[in-house]
């Protein structure tokens, strides 16, 4: 059974700092990972996604992997109130980019305190 | 820009009715897929599609069926609605050599 863990928050957060939100997963087969954004009573929205070990960036986003420790973490920095909602993380194992669909977690709630 | 339409946003149905949930997209994406959302359990896959007349079951098949009869429909059926089945029902299609998902807007089905 694939798992897909994350720390359900909530996660408060100043204006302005860094906020970093963690995910682990269980199935070492996964290779696509995904970082979604979920306004309240919207449809999750993707942030980005990351399949190699290492860093990337995009904006104030920035994805982590580490395979190794099946760990993948966001960081978002200069953060604003319009980011708290809640942030799922999401695997999916196989080639592609989730042609077989996603394991999602469960969500961490941010809150950004003006 | 891509759109994934859902035909109802709430839905209140019966236990026993026959239910059925409509998502279109106008992307031509091969892959449409079903999830339902529940609190304190996240999302999770239900059925999936690579094409028409292809389905896949995903991590909750039981207690429902899929049709895709043209690439841009892909319909979730609950055959014998169950309280159990109340829930946010999410669809989401991809471009086959894409990575994003796109989700339509969720339909919220009670079931009573």
């Amino acid at each position: 059974q694939k798992e897909v863990e994350q720390n359900s928050g909530p996660l408060s957060v100043p204006e302005g700092a860094i906020a970093s939100l963690n995910c682990t997963y269980s199935d070492r087969g996964s290779q696509s990972f995904f970082w979604y954004r979920q306004y309240s009573g919207k449809s999750p929205e993707l942030i980005m996604f990351i399949y190699s070990n290492g860093d990337k960036e995009d904006g104030r986003f920035t994805a982590q992997l580490n395979k190794a420790s099946q760990y993948v973490s966001l960081l978002i920095r200069d953060s604003q109130p319009s980011d708290s909602a809640t942030y799922l993380c999401a695997v999916n194992v196989g080639t592609g980019g989730g042609a077989d669909g996603l394991t999602f977690g469960k969500g961490t709630h941010l809150i950004i305190q003006p | 820009d891509v759109k994934v339409t859902q035909s109802s946003r709430y839905l209140v149905k019966r236990t026993g009715e026959k239910v059925f949930l409509e998502c279109v997209q106008d992307m031509d994406h091969e892959n449409m897929f079903w999830y339902r959302q529940d609190p304190g359990l996240g999302l999770r896959l239900i059925y999936f599609s690579y094409d028409v007349k292809m389905k896949e079951k995903g991590d909750i098949p039981e207690g429902y069926s899929v049709s895709r009869e043209k690439k841009e429909r892909f319909s979730l059926i609950l055959e014998s609605a169950s309280t159990n089945q109340t829930s946010m029902y999410l669809c989401a299609s991809l471009r086959g050599s894409s990575y994003e998902q796109y989700f339509g807007p969720g339909t919220r089905l009670t079931v009573t």
